[in-house]
């Protein structure tokens, strides 16, 4: 059960896109089409973004986007916003557990 | 509108037990799997366990298997989460989650925080 790897940090300015990756294994990620994402302001619970890889619950803004190869899934944010800073999560389905990424501290210059 | 409310956590010495409550109101409970996923100071989301929509089925993470049992009183829309033999390092906040997919955790709680000093 170990963490799905993320890059500690990502930045852009408004406007911009920006790309987080999320790397698992042939236990995961690879493995399944239930990967997710997770928004989290500071001092705030988590907010699902993207579910089944690609998918936007309703409400979420169109500006992010989620993918897969392999055993490394994406998210990106397009048109950024001051109100995208915020720290975010992959997460997995791994058989009979669900396993987080490291975490992104995403930063809008 | 879907809403779940936390309570239970506190300050507990190491060894002893706890019990989170997460009640849960505005949706059909027996609709959906649920989830606590922990985070401790600083620190990244952690899965925790799940137990599924029929109750009989429910996973642990490994750091925590043994010395958590998750359950359900579907009576009282409440999902409980049993914390025995308390480490230092299970401080963190603990959320419930609702899931109604795979793994596709929809809806949080506000999370409550456990503290056991070390």
């Amino acid at each position: 059960q170990s963490a799905l790897t993320q890059p500690p940090s990502a930045s852009g300015s408004p406007g911009q896109s920006v790309a987080i990756s999320c790397t698992g294994t042939n236990n995961d990620v690879a493995s399944y089409d239930y990967v997710s994402w997770y928004q989290q302001h500071p001092g705030k619970a988590p907010k699902l973004i993207i579910y089944e890889v690609n998918k936007r619950p309703s409400g979420v803004p169109d500006r992010f986007s989620g993918s897969k190869s392999g055993s490394t899934a994406s998210l990106t944010v397009s048109r950024l916003q001051a109100e995208d800073e915020a720290d975010y999560y992959c997460s997995s389905y791994a058989g009979e557990n669900t396993v987080f990424g490291t975490g992104t501290k995403l930063t809008v210059l | 509108q879907m809403l779940l409310v936390q309570s239970g956590g506190g300050v507990v010495q190491a060894g002893r037990s706890l019990r989170l409550s997460c009640a849960a109101s505005g949706f059909r409970f027996t609709g959906y799997g649920f989830h606590w996923v922990r985070q401790a100071p600083g620190k990244g989301l952690e899965w925790v366990a799940d137990i599924h929509q029929d109750g009989n089925i429910r996973h642990y993470a490994d750091s925590v298997r043994g010395r958590f049992d998750v359950s359900r009183d579907d009576s009282k829309s409440t999902l409980y989460l049993q914390i025995n033999s308390l480490r230092a390092e299970d401080t963190a906040v603990y959320y419930c989650a609702t899931d109604r997919r795979v793994a596709s955790l929809d809806v949080w709680g506000p999370g409550t925080t456990v503290t056991v000093p070390s």
